[in-house]
Parts: structure tokens; sequence; C-alpha cells
């Protein structure tokens, strides 16, 4: 079983600045899911992952995976209201039974204007 | 567009009393799966079903046992709720087992008292 962290758990700021959250495991992923969840609402991916080092830009979001694809990184540029919500990581572990997402425990962002 | 629909959004039951959470789909998705969310908890899997005809245990199956009813439909039973099982509640969907997105439906808010 991977041990997957998200952090930081909690972050709150002000509309325009950057931020980074990030998740990590011991583990070797095939690939790596982010989604974004809105108060009251199921998660949407935002982005698929699935080569070390690679970079995915999805607008003001930069998502990379890690060289070893052991973590991933998403940062954001300007950040704005809009942004607020919970951010969630769901890697798929190399080799086994890889029908079943395990989510990260999560990243919940306020934007403040 | 339907998507991923979920039935009842809002549910309060007693200890001991039973219910079933409906799921249905409307993307031909092959694959099915059922969340709950917990504070500080994120999102763990309950069960799931790879493809019609098959499910399988997930993370935290205990208390609950599931219906995949045809390619449309997957249930989720709490035959004697507990407390413990007071949570939110998500339905999702992906079109292949190993890679694909999921879609979430807008979840099931549980209560048991």
């Amino acid at each position: 079983t991977q041990l997957l962290e998200q952090s930081p758990q909690f972050l709150s700021i002000q509309e325009g600045e950057n931020l980074t959250v990030y998740c990590n495991s011991s583990s070797v992923f095939s690939s790596l899911q982010w989604y974004r969840q809105e108060p009251g609402e199921g998660p949407v991916l935002l982005v698929t992952v699935v080569t070390g080092g690679e970079v995915k830009k999805l607008k003001r979001l930069t998502f990379q995976f890690g060289d070893a694809r052991k973590d991933s990184s998403l940062h954001i540029t300007a950040a704005q209201p809009g942004d607020t919500g919970l951010y969630l990581c769901a890697p798929r572990e190399s080799g086994g039974s890889n029908y079943k997402l395990t989510f990260g425990k999560g990243t919940l962002l306020t934007v403040n204007p | 567009n339907a998507g991923v629909t979920q039935t009842p959004k809002f549910q309060v039951l007693k200890t001991g009393q039973s219910m079933t959470l409906q799921c249905a789909q409307d993307m031909n998705h092959n694959s099915m799966y059922w969340y709950r969310q917990d504070p500080g908890m994120g999102l763990r899997l309950i069960y799931y079903s790879a493809s019609e005809g098959t499910t399988d245990k997930g993370e935290v199956p205990n208390g609950y046992n599931v219906s995949r009813l045809n390619k449309r439909e997957f249930s989720l039973r709490l035959e004697s709720a507990a407390p413990s099982q007071t949570s939110v509640y998500f339905c999702a969907s992906s079109p292949t087992k190993n890679t694909g997105e999921l879609f979430f439906g807008e979840g099931s808010r549980l209560t048991v008292l």
C-alpha cells in the first residue's frame, strides 16, 4: 500500500499570489491525475501526467511529474478567487491491479479577493 | 448532459436502518466506483466495478454491499447503518478500467443518528 502525502493541507492566500502544492509518495506511479473539487460538487479532472519529468500547462496552472515518477507538483500563477477549491492528486501505481484510483487527502486552497 | 446521477442527494437515517444509494451514468462507461469522503480523510474507495458483471472491494468495504445492475447502474447498500457511516458518498465512472478519467456525481450526503 502506497503512502501518499499532499502538502500543504490548507493554504489561504491573496488574489494575485503564486503558490505550489505537492503530492509525494514512496511508490513509483504509472501515471498521476490532478482533480479539483469545489464545495458541494464532485471532483473534476484537471490533468493526467504519464512520463517522468513531464510538464503540462493549463492556463495559469503548471503540473510537473517527478523524474522518478514518485511525486508531482501543481503551481498556480497569479491565483484568482475562482481557483478556490480542494486539489486532489490521484496516482496509479506501477504494476498490479491499477483499477483502483487512490486519492490523496488534498490541499484546500482559499484565494481571497 | 446528465453524466453521473446520484440519488438521493441528502438522507438522514437512524442507527440500524438500511438504505440504498443509486447511481446511474449515461456515458456508456465500463467502470464504476463508490467513494466516501470524510473531513481530513480524503476520498476512500468503498467498492468498484471494473466492468459489467464484476464487483470488487476497495479500501473500506465493511458495512456496505454493491450491485452492478447493468452497464449504467451501480448501487451501494447499507444494510444496518452506523454513525461511522455518516459521510458524503460519491459515485464515479470511467470509460476504461486502467487509465481513464473519473467522472463524478454531485455526491450524496448521509447522516446516521
